[in-house]
């Protein structure tokens, strides 16, 4: 069964520190790997997207690398800030299908203090 | 630009009701999609459509149902509410081909008593 797993299930840091958040996956091969951020009471949104090429993505202070070989991703988070307070959620799409097949991991929630 | 909308936000019902979440999108997409979200879990696929007039069941259909008479609009219903419903439900929109990443809505936030 095709799975995405996250780590940590949670992480507190200091504002302005940096962080990296992990995804490992099983679904291979796949077409390409998103990561969303999803703020409490509200519905995710696209932070990255990243084909099966590709090695890293970046928006803003958001930087998400890929290793295909090992079947990990990370997001790396830049200078947090308050407003980064968030659950972070990987999902894969496996090749020849749309978006209903995504396997979405379960999220990392991110929690930043002043 | 309002994207997707849900109606409403937060809903309680008791067993055996039946209700009918509502999901509008303004950005033409062809494609939508219902999926629940449950504490601990990942989000899992409802039912989907890929335009007006088709709907294709997803991983968790059962005890729902769906319709799409216009581009715009994706009701989810629920016949007859179980304890099991309780969650929050997410509407999403994606463009032409099914694979760009979704919109989603804010969710309406379910309690079945």
């Amino acid at each position: 069964k095709n799975q995405v797993e996250q780590s940590p299930q949670s992480l507190i840091i200091l504002e302005g520190k940096n962080c990296t958040l992990q995804c490992n996956y099983t679904v291979s091969p796949f077409s390409n790997l998103r990561w969303y951020k999803q703020d409490t009471g509200r519905g995710p949104v696209s932070l990255t997207i990243m084909t099966f090429s590709e090695n890293t993505k970046s928006n803003g202070r958001y930087t998400a690398t890929l290793d295909a070989d090992t079947k990990q991703s990370s997001l790396h988070i830049t200078a947090s800030q308050l407003s980064d307070s968030a659950s972070y959620i990987c999902v894969v799409s496996p090749p020849s299908f749309g978006n209903e097949k995504l396997t979405f991991g379960t999220g990392t929630r991110l929690t930043i203090i002043p | 630009n309002a994207g997707v909308t849900q109606t409403p936000k937060f809903r309680i019902l008791k067993i055996g009701q039946s209700m009918t979440l509502q999901c509008t999108q303004d950005m033409n997409h062809n494609y939508m999609y219902w999926y629940r979200q449950d504490p601990g879990m990942g989000l899992k696929l409802i039912y989907y459509s890929v335009g007006a007039g088709i709907t294709d069941k997803g991983e968790v259909p059962n005890g729902y149902n769906v319709s799409r008479s216009t581009t715009e609009d994706f009701p989810l219903r629920l016949e007859l509410a179980a304890p099991s419903q309780t969650s929050v439900y997410f509407c999403a929109s994606s463009g032409q081909s099914g694979r760009q990443p979704q919109h989603f809505g804010d969710g309406t936030r379910l309690s079945i008593l």
